[in-house]
């Protein structure tokens, strides 16, 4: 079936550090992949998105890139803030018939400090 | 342009009693999904509405949830009777796509519900 696997949390880095947050999944077909952010008390809000291989998704500074051949999409910023603290989810979205279906994984909490 | 809007952002009821959400989707969407997210984990579909029609409800819990897009903008999901592992945040979100789910999700605020 339709997966998405993410390393787990939580994830404390110091303001400036490098951050990687891994996430692989499992698909029949050619899921779009995307990244959401949930910042304390706030819903989901979408980050960065890739639809097809090789595609490279960015935005606010995060980068990730959809790699087919390794089944990876990972999320990757240079200088983390104070303000990136917030939980990271891993998404795709896969195409069942008519419909589309998106499938989370479970999240990884970031937690940065100054 | 507004997001999607969603009502109360808080609720605690006591088990066996009855609740409703609500959920406004961004103006011209026409698909609109409602999630659970249990603390600790990603988002779960419960049910998909593409206008004013179910697309997807095979992950809700009929026996207690329903749901209802009249008119084909906004949008209740209701649960009674309520369990003590109803307790989550409820998301609703909306996309713009004519094919239901193939665009991207823009998701509310949700509404944390707890139930004792």
């Amino acid at each position: 079936g339709n997966s998405v696997t993410q390393m787990e949390g939580p994830v404390t880095l110091s303001e400036e550090a490098f951050l990687t947050i891994n996430c692989t999944y499992t698909a029949t077909g050619y899921p779009s992949l995307f990244w959401y952010v949930q910042y304390p008390g706030e819903g989901l809000q979408l980050l960065l998105k890739a639809t097809k291989a090789d595609d490279k998704g960015s935005n606010k500074g995060f980068e990730a890139t959809y790699r087919k051949e390794t089944t990876s999409f990972h999320l990757e910023k240079g200088s983390v803030q104070v303000s990136d603290s917030a939980v990271y989810f891993c998404a795709l979205l896969y195409y069942g018939g008519s419909q589309g279906n998106l499938i989370f994984g479970k999240g990884t909490k970031l937690s940065v400090k100054p | 342009e507004a997001g999607v809007a969603q009502s109360p952002r808080y609720k605690i009821i006591e088990k066996r009693q009855s609740v409703a959400f609500w959920c406004n989707p961004i103006s011209g969407h026409a698909t609109l999904y409602w999630y659970q997210q249990i603390l600790g984990q990603g988002p779960k579909l419960l049910i998909q509405f593409q206008n004013n029609g179910v697309v997807d409800d095979s992950q809700l819990p009929k026996d207690r949830f329903s749901a209802e897009r009249l008119k084909g903008v906004d949008s209740t999901l209701k649960i009674q009777p309520a369990k003590l592992e109803d307790s989550a945040v409820y998301l609703c979100a909306s996309s713009l796509d004519r094919l239901a789910g193939r665009g991207t999700q823009y998701f509310g605020p949700g509404t944390r519900l707890l139930v004792l």
